[in-house]
């Protein structure tokens, strides 16, 4: 199975700043039709996950573009550019290129 | 609007069955593959099964394959997930996804507890 790393695994942030999470993955993500299945997840307390990112740096409708992922083969970052109070909670990168779909270990997010 | 609404959840003992159903509605359900997803209390989330739009062609996490079926009706807009033998490891929140997509439900809880 492909193990998605994430990079910290706890990332205190200050309101306004920026943040940024890294991924690695332990084998290539490039799909046969060429493309990178690479997303990245929110997950508030008690609510479902929900996709922010897919195919590496295309937000999903309605997600603030404060939001940004880059990367490229196994190595991708998904950054903030300026934290706000209601992105507190734990983020996933998961990939969809090899089965099973794997997610990362998650990194929780919270405000100094 | 997308929506995905799970039921079937509950208690049951270890070596017991569930079966849980998502009903599909918003779009054009027999299009698009189908998933369902869980999540262990406190740990991140795990995905089970997808089938393709037609017939029953399906994949399987390992831990899973031999003890659930993931199957589809078209005609009533549902994906279900059939779980036999359970163990207390498949105690979970489990969501139905429409997959490669950002759709999720809200969940159906399943404890397996003796």
């Amino acid at each position: 199975d492909v193990v998605m790393t994430q990079s910290p695994l706890s990332l205190p942030v200050t309101l306004g700043q920026p943040a940024s999470i890294s991924c690695r993955s332990s084998q290539s993500l490039v799909y046969s039709d060429g493309n990178v299945y690479l997303n990245w997840f929110h997950q508030r307390p008690g609510q479902s996950p929900r996709r922010l990112i897919y195919m590496i740096s295309k937000r999903e409708s309605g997600v603030p573009d404060r939001f940004s992922g880059s990367g490229s083969g196994v190595d991708f970052i998904l950054k903030i550019s300026r934290v706000e109070a209601e992105d507190v909670g734990v983020f996933y990168c998961m990939q969809n290129t090899h089965w099973p779909w794997t997610f990362g270990q998650g990194t929780k997010v919270e405000v100094k | 609007e997308v929506q995905l609404v799970e039921s079937g959840g509950g208690w049951v003992q270890p070596g017991g069955s569930l079966r849980l159903s998502c009903a599909a509605s918003g779009f054009s359900f027999s299009s698009f593959w189908m998933s369902w997803v869980r999540q262990a209390p406190g740990r991140g989330p795990e995905w089970v099964a997808n089938i393709k739009q037609i017939g029953s062609e399906a994949d399987y996490v390992e831990s899973v394959k031999g003890r659930f079926a993931i199957s589809r009706d078209n005609a009533k807009n549902t994906v279900y997930l059939q779980m036999n033998n359970l163990r207390v490891e498949d105690t979970a929140l489990y969501y139905c996804a429409r997959s490669r997509s950002g759709y999720w439900g809200q969940g159906t809880l399943v404890t397996v507890s003796s």
